[in-house]
C-alpha cells in the first residue's frame, strides 16, 4: 500500500511570498488532515476533511492559509502572504475509518 | 520561542533496558488513543493504540497502558535498542476524530 504522498519536500521563501503545498493521501481514506508541526512540538491540526467536505478548521489562520480538497482526493494548502512564523513543518495525513492516521513525510518551510 | 520548543522532556536508556514513556493527556470524553514515533526528517509513524474500553494492549515489544481515572497514558518499550532512538507522541481522539498531539518526548538509546 502506498503511503501519504507530499511535495515539495522542502521551500525557502521570503516573508509576504506566498507557498502551496500538495498532499495525496492513500487511496480510499476519505479523511485527510493537515497539521502544522513546529520544531520540538507536537504536531497541531489545521484543517480535517471528511471526502471533500471541511470537518474541522478552528485552528485555521484564515486570513492567511487556505485549504481545498477537489473531488476528496488530493489537497493543498496555502499560505498567503507568509509571516516568519509559519516556518514549520506541515503534514499531511489520512485515515480509513479504523481510527490511526497515516502520515506523509511533510514538507519543511522556511520563510525568510 | 524555538529555544525553549527545542527543550523535549528526554529519556535516556542503556540500550537492551526497558523504557516506559509517560503520557497525561486532557480529554476524558476521549475513546481511542495512538502512540506515534517521529523520527528526525520524517512524518509521525504509528506505533500502537488503544480504545478506551481496555486498559492494556500489547504488540511486539511495545506495550501500552491507559488509565482512565488519571488520563494517563504510558507506552512501554521492551529491550530498547538503537533504532528506538526518536521523539514520542501519544494522541488523543476527540469525538469530531480529530487527534490532539501531546508535547513529545526524545528516547535517546545509549549504545
Amino acid at each position: 500500500e502506498a503511503g501519504v504522498a507530499q511535495s515539495p519536500r522542502y521551500k525557502i521563501i521570503e516573508k509576504r511570498q506566498s507557498v502551496a503545498f500538495w498532499c495525496n493521501p492513500i487511496s480510499g481514506h476519505a479523511t485527510l488532515y493537515w497539521y502544522q508541526q513546529i520544531l520540538g512540538q507536537g504536531p497541531k491540526l489545521l484543517i480535517q476533511f471528511q471526502n471533500n467536505g471541511v470537518v474541522d478548521d478552528s485552528q485555521l489562520p484564515k486570513d492567511r492559509f487556505s485549504a481545498e480538497r477537489l473531488k476528496g482526493v488530493d489537497s493543498t494548502l496555502k499560505i498567503q502572504p507568509a509571516k516568519l512564523e509559519d516556518s514549520a513543518v506541515y503534514l499531511c495525513a489520512s485515515g480509513g475509518g479504523s481510527g490511526e492516521s497515516n502520515f506523509g513525510p511533510g514538507t519543511r518551510l522556511l520563510v525568510l | 520561542g524555538e529555544s525553549v520548543g527545542l527543550h523535549l522532556p528526554t529519556l535516556s536508556v542503556q540500550e537492551g533496558d526497558n523504557s516506559i514513556i509517560n503520557c497525561a493527556y486532557s480529554n476524558s470524553a476521549s475513546d481511542y488513543f495512538i502512540w506515534y514515533k517521529q523520527e528526525s526528517g520524517k512524518g509521525p509513524q504509528f506505533i500502537i493504540d488503544i480504545r478506551s474500553n481496555m486498559d492494556k494492549r500489547q504488540g511486539q515489544r511495545v506495550t501500552v497502558l491507559l488509565n482512565k481515572t488519571v488520563k494517563h497514558l504510558s507506552l512501554q518499550i521492551a529491550a530498547t535498542q538503537p533504532g528506538d532512538s526518536a521523539v514520542y507522541f501519544c494522541a488523543e481522539r476527540d469525538s469530531s476524530y480529530k487527534l490532539i498531539f501531546g508535547s513529545g518526548t526524545r528516547l535517546l538509546v545509549r549504545p
